[in-house]
């Protein structure tokens, strides 16, 4: 069974702050990992995959299958990165069907 | 591009009748969709996984006949809520992949069905 963790629902920090959501997972296989954001009366857009490994908006995630986290880090945090942010987890089930996380409301203050 | 629209945006019905939500992927053609429910402030739960031209496939505990889902094409899924209850009011929400391959999927803005 595939199961995604993020442990924290809420996360306040200050604007330029640094700020990490975190993600761990459970797979016995090589999973695909996703970070995907709602921004407020938003649909749910892709913000980035591991396997792309790039940086959108700031955001960077590192895939750490030692530890099984894949958490989302942003150094100098922005009052317009305040959203939901959901952890996805891809195996190698038929479709490919996306399991999430609880999700994570990130809310920056000036 | 990847651009996926549901419609209606929203929707208000009677107990007992039914309604129908479309998905279409615009830019892109889909062989695998999926729909999800999302309550508020909460993540989204994994409906079924929708196929183009088969069966589509359901998650544990959602009843396949009050959840219709037809994928006629490889641009268009239809999820019909049939008979609906007070406790179907939710938030649909559907996405799809992308048929040239990847695993990324595009979501819809979703659609809010309130049944009195």
């Amino acid at each position: 069974a595939q199961r995604v963790t993020q442990p924290e629902k809420l996360l306040s920090v200050f604007k330029g702050a640094p700020v990490e959501l975190k993600c761990n997972y459970s797979y016995s296989g090589s999973p695909e990992l996703f970070w995907y954001v709602q921004y407020s009366r938003q649909r749910l857009q892709l913000l980035l995959r591991h396997i792309s490994r790039e940086s959108i908006k700031g955001f960077t995630a590192d895939l750490n299958k030692g530890e099984t986290s894949f958490h989302l880090k942003k150094p100098f945090a922005q009052e317009e990165d305040s959203a939901m942010y959901y952890c996805a987890l891809a195996g190698g089930t038929s479709y490919g069907k996306l399991t999430f996380g609880q999700g994570t409301i990130l809310t920056v203050h000036p | 591009g990847a651009v996926v629209s549901q419609h209606p945006s929203w929707v208000i019905c009677k107990s007992g009748t039914s309604v129908k939500i479309e998905c279409r992927s615009l830019d892109f053609q889909a062989t695998t969709m999926f729909w999800y429910r999302q309550f508020p402030k909460q993540s989204l739960m994994l409906m079924a996984t929708s196929n183009e031209g088969s069966k589509a496939t359901y998650e544990q505990g959602v009843e396949k006949d009050k959840f219709l889902i037809n994928h006629a094409s490889l641009t268009l899924s239809t999820l019909t809520v049939t008979s609906a209850h007070p406790e179907d009011s939710s938030f649909y929400i559907c996405s799809a992949r992308d048929s040239r391959g990847g695993l990324t999927q595009y979501f819809g803005p979703g659609t809010r069905l309130t049944v009195l």
